[in-house]
C-alpha cells in the first residue's frame, strides 16, 4: 500500500537554487494540494488540483508554481527559493466530494540557507 | 472564510488518565466535516476522528471521542485511558460540503500533547 509518497524526505538548498518537490498517489484521487507546516502556524494550503490539467492557488502561493499532468503526480516547484520557505511540506489527496479523508504523505524538510 | 482556532498551545496528561483538547470554530455554513488528526514526532499526519455536521451523535473511535456542539461551533476531542504513544500534536481540520475546489482542510495551529509515565 503506497498510498501518498513524497521525495525527497529533507533537502538543503541555497538561496536562489530550484527544485521539485515530488508527489505521487495510487488511490485515483482526483483531488491533491500541498500544504506547509511552520512551529505555531498549522498546515497551510499552497496550491491544490481537483483533476489533472486543473491547479489553483491556496493560501499562501507566491514562490511555488504546480502542474498536474497525470493523476498521479502533483510536483511542486520553488523556483527560486528563499529562507521564508524553510518548512515542512506536505502533499495530500483524496476524493472530490463528501466528507473524505485526505490522506497525506510523509512531508518533506526543506532548509534554505 | 471558515477558521479554526485551537487556544491551548500544549497540553500534559498522566498514563491511564483522560484529556480533552479543545477546538472552536467559524462558518456560515451549515453543514460541514470536522476532524482531528495525531502527528507524532515521525510527522505523518494520521486522521484520529471524523464528524459530519449533520450527525447529531458524537463520533467515537475506540478510545477517541468528540464531543460535537454544533451552536457553539465547539469540537473537543477526548482521550480516554491515555497511553504513553498518543503524545503528539494534534490538529482540529474543516472542510467544506461543497466538493471540488473547496474540498480543501482548513487547520488549526496545533496542540502538543504529552504524557507523563
Amino acid at each position: 500500500n503506497a498510498g501518498v509518497t513524497q521525495t525527497p524526505k529533507f533537502q538543503v538548498l541555497k538561496t536562489g537554487q530550484s527544485m521539485t518537490l515530488q508527489c505521487a498517489q495510487d488511490m485515483n484521487h482526483e483531488y491533491m494540494s500541498w500544504y506547509r507546516q511552520d512551529p505555531g502556524m498549522g498546515l497551510r494550503l499552497i496550491h491544490y488540483s481537483v483533476g489533472a490539467g486543473i491547479t489553483d492557488q491556496g493560501e499562501v502561493p507566491n514562490g511555488y508554481n504546480v502542474s498536474r499532468s497525470t493523476t498521479e503526480d502533483f510536483p511542486l516547484r520553488l523556483l527560486s527559493a528563499a529562507p521564508s520557505q524553510t518548512s515542512v511540506y506536505f502533499c495530500a489527496s483524496s476524493n472530490l466530494a463528501g466528507p473524505e479523508t485526505q490522506y497525506f504523505g510523509p512531508g518533506t524538510r526543506l532548509l534554505v540557507l | 472564510a471558515q477558521t479554526v482556532t485551537q487556544s491551548q498551545p500544549e497540553m500534559s496528561v498522566q498514563e491511564a488518565e483522560t484529556v480533552t483538547l479543545s477546538c472552536t470554530y467559524d462558518t456560515s455554513e451549515s453543514d460541514y466535516y470536522l476532524f482531528w488528526y495525531k502527528q507524532p514526532p515521525s510527522r505523518q499526519m494520521i486522521l484520529v476522528i471524523r464528524q459530519e455536521a449533520y450527525k447529531q451523535q458524537n463520533a467515537t473511535e475506540n478510545r477517541f471521542s468528540v464531543n460535537f456542539q454544533k451552536a457553539a461551533k465547539s469540537f473537543s476531542l477526548k482521550i480516554s485511558d491515555s497511553q504513553l504513544g498518543d503524545a503528539a500534536m494534534y490538529f482540529c481540520a474543516y472542510r467544506s460540503p461543497l466538493g471540488g475546489a473547496n474540498s480543501k482542510l482548513t487547520f488549526g495551529k496545533g496542540i502538543t500533547l504529552s504524557v507523563r509515565p
